[in-house]
């Protein structure tokens, strides 16, 4: 089965430090990955997907994330966290083959990010 | 704009009563989901629907029901059979046919037992 772990339940970092967050799946076949963001309160937004090709992907304020299949793990980073950064990530895997009946995910727990001025 | 409506944003129930969350969307997409998330425990997938008259149940459909009689609206009803109803519910819509596809997201509904 399907599953995806995120180790960090909490972090906390300084506004212009730079971030990463870990993500490892089990997946047997080739894993389509995500990361979205949640903002308090709020729904889900989607930050970046990788399918395949470079393994470096690039999203959406600023965040990037590197798929090592080696090491079953899918890592978002980025260089320089702003206060807006603060919100809870969650980390995604796609069961099933790419054409399969309805795209389901499997969500890691969340890593919640605080931000400290 | 086009997005996905969920109302109401927060609901209070008594034990014993079912309740409606509602879910609508103007994406003219084909797939609707309801997710539930607990704290620590990420989404946890209840029901999906892939077309009209269609749904299939997720990894923890107990306790649930939905219908989807319009494409643009896909109701889940927590009944009383849901031994711990009280979560923040997440909607979510996506173009159908592959599982590359974005899935978006609703604001939410909490709903709390009484």
């Amino acid at each position: 089965a399907q599953s995806v772990t995120q180790p960090d339940i909490h972090i906390t970092v300084s506004e212009g430090a730079s971030l990463e967050l870990r993500c490892n799946y089990s997946y047997g076949a080739t894993p389509y990955l995500f990361w979205y963001v949640q903002s308090p309160g709020q729904g889900l937004q989607l930050l970046l997907k990788y399918f395949s090709g470079d393994t470096l992907v690039q999203g959406i304020k600023g965040f990037e994330a590197e798929f090592k299949r080696s090491q079953s793990s899918f890592n978002l980073r980025k260089p320089s966290v702003h206060w807006s950064d603060a919100a809870e990530y969650f980390c995604a895997v796609a069961r099933g083959g790419i054409k399969a009946a309805g795209n389901k995910l499997t969500f890691g727990g969340g890593t919640r990010v605080l931000v400290k001025p | 704009d086009g997005g996905i409506t969920q109302s109401p944003k927060y609901l209070f129930r008594k034990e014993g009563q079912n309740v409606t969350l509602s879910c609508e969307q103007n994406l003219n997409h084909d797939a609707m989901y309801w997710y539930r998330q607990d704290p620590g425990q990420g989404l946890r997938l209840i029901y999906y629907s892939q077309i009209v008259n269609d749904f299939q149940k997720g990894d923890i459909a107990e306790g649930y029901s939905v219908s989807r009689e319009k494409k643009e609206s896909f109701p889940l009803t927590v009944t009383s059979a849901q031994k711990n109803p009280t979560a923040f519910y997440l909607c979510a819509s996506s173009v159908a046919g592959q599982v590359t596809n974005e899935q978006f997201f609703g604001p939410g509904t909490r709903l709390t037992v009484l």
